[in-house]
């Protein structure tokens, strides 16, 4: 069974602009979280989805947002891009039916650099 | 205020066993404890997760005392492999968020 996928693995971008990322789950699994890590802050919770909703969130401004589709896959978005938010983003999967004792797999990240 | 906290290092030597403990002192009553292991440039990967006294796998121990502010992951007999950082994973009371620790980081020498 294929893991988790996401993409693009390596973005730069600039202050002010907005970027999306992408993330497959494991085929059959219908929670998507989103963290952010940083070497200052760790990894933090965003947010996850599970079946098209966003069903818990974490303290991130507006700026940070997500999305997720039919077949599970999920988009997050940032807005008004700031030098903080140089970070890796990592998505985790899971089946999304057992609550806090499922295992979350993560996928390899999104190493974002703003400029 | 509650944390997740862990120690931010830890070195040993190939062939010994290592104990990593978590303080977890506000978790949710009815949340479990998941470890993590990180190796640069990968997303975290999952090894042990327990609810309380011990849980055993083919890589590692997990010992969860009665009142579950804490939890020690035990790693027997450590290989050259086994170096990356290890994340406990938990909820606080009153909340859904998952809240890692800051991960501790393991360096195992030959």
């Amino acid at each position: 069974k294929a893991g988790v996928t996401q993409t693009p693995r390596y973005l730069i971008k600039t202050r002010g602009q907005q970027v999306t990322l992408s993330c497959s789950p494991i085929s059959g699994h219908r929670s998507v979280s989103w963290y952010q890590q940083t070497p200052g802050q760790g990894l933090q919770f965003l947010f996850e989805y599970f079946s098209e909703t966003q069903r818990n969130k974490g303290n991130f401004p507006g700026r940070f947002s997500g999305r997720q589709f039919s077949n599970s896959r999920s988009e997050m978005n940032v807005s008004t891009l700031e030098l903080g938010d140089s970070a890796l983003y990592l998505c985790a999967s899971s089946p999304g039916l057992a609550g806090n004792q499922e295992t979350q797999y993560f996928g390899p990240g999104t190493r974002l650099l703003v400029l | 205020l509650a944390k997740t906290t862990q120690p931010i290092s830890m070195d040993s030597y190939e062939g010994q066993e290592v104990n990593i403990t978590c303080s977890h002192n506000n978790i949710a009553t009815n949340d479990y404890i998941t470890w993590y292991q990180q190796f640069p440039s990968q997303g975290p990967r999952f090894i042990i997760q327990g609810y309380k006294t011990k849980v055993t796998n083919e890589v590692a121990s997990l010992f969860i005392p009665a009142d579950r502010k804490s939890s020690t992951l035990s790693l027997p007999r450590v290989s050259l492999s086994d170096t990356a950082v290890y994340y406990c994973l938990s909820r606080k009371g009153g909340s859904y968020i998952p809240t890692f620790g800051r991960g501790t980081s393991l360096i195992v020498h030959p």
